[in-house]
């Protein structure tokens, strides 16, 4: 069985570009988290979604910062008109819905 | 606001010492995961504790749930360098699926 999947892995773009960020979680597993971890500091919670739902965005910044989990594919953390402070790594994590919690590797976005 | 309060944030031993690491909150937790994560990886998940006083036991590696679920401690006997890495202990709270984490302790084992 295999883990959950991130790509990609490293992602460097310049300020004003989009990140999009991907997240195959555990098969059999309906629920999905987006962290983030900033140099230095601990995981935060971003948001939490199943299949076509957010569940809870109250870890989201207000703008530029969207996710999804569509019916069929991954989950997806897009990031528009990236700025500096955007620059972390960015863990999904997936959960069969009984709080034990797998992440995937994470996705190291650095911003120009 | 910081829920979770681990301690040590750094930890420097020697091989075949024991060591404790401890996480602690004011808030009733439904489930606590302790975590340990290499540079460059994701967390990778140790155990999970859901009982009030429940014991848990990895190789060397022994974990407690507080009896009101307010605390955890990770005990580590005869350490190893394998066993370098960010230690995060994580909660989920009663009313909600997402982890709360913990500061982290960063543990080196010197040989």
């Amino acid at each position: 069985n295999a883990g959950v999947m991130q790509n990609p892995r490293h992602l460097v773009r310049r300020r004003g570009q989009e990140a999009r960020l991907r997240c195959s979680p555990m098969k059999g597993h309906s629920h999905v988290y987006w962290y983030r971890q900033l140099p230095e500091e601990g995981l935060k919670f971003m948001v939490y979604l199943q299949k076509e739902n957010i569940i809870d965005e109250s870890g989201m910044p207000k703008e530029r910062f969207s996710a999804e989990f569509p019916k069929e594919g991954p989950s997806i953390l897009r990031i528009q008109q990236v700025v500096r402070g955007d620059s972390a790594a960015y863990f999904c994590a997936s959960s069969p819905g009984d709080t034990v919690t797998y992440f995937g590797p994470g996705t190291r976005l650095l911003v120009l | 606001t910081q829920l979770l309060e681990q301690s040590p944030q750094f930890l420097s031993i020697q091989e075949g010492e024991n060591l404790t690491v401890y996480c602690n909150s004011s808030s009733v937790f439904s489930s606590l995961q302790w975590y340990r994560q290499e540079p460059g990886e994701g967390p990778v998940l140790l155990v999970t504790v859901v009982t009030g006083g429940e014991v848990k036991k990895l190789k060397r590696l022994t974990f407690q749930f507080g009896d009101a679920r307010k605390d955890s401690s990770l005990h580590i006997t005869a350490a190893q360098p394998g066993d370098t890495g960010l230690y995060l202990c994580a909660g989920a709270l009663s009313n909600t699926d997402k982890l709360i984490f913990g500061t982290g302790t960063r543990l080196q084992v010197f040989p």
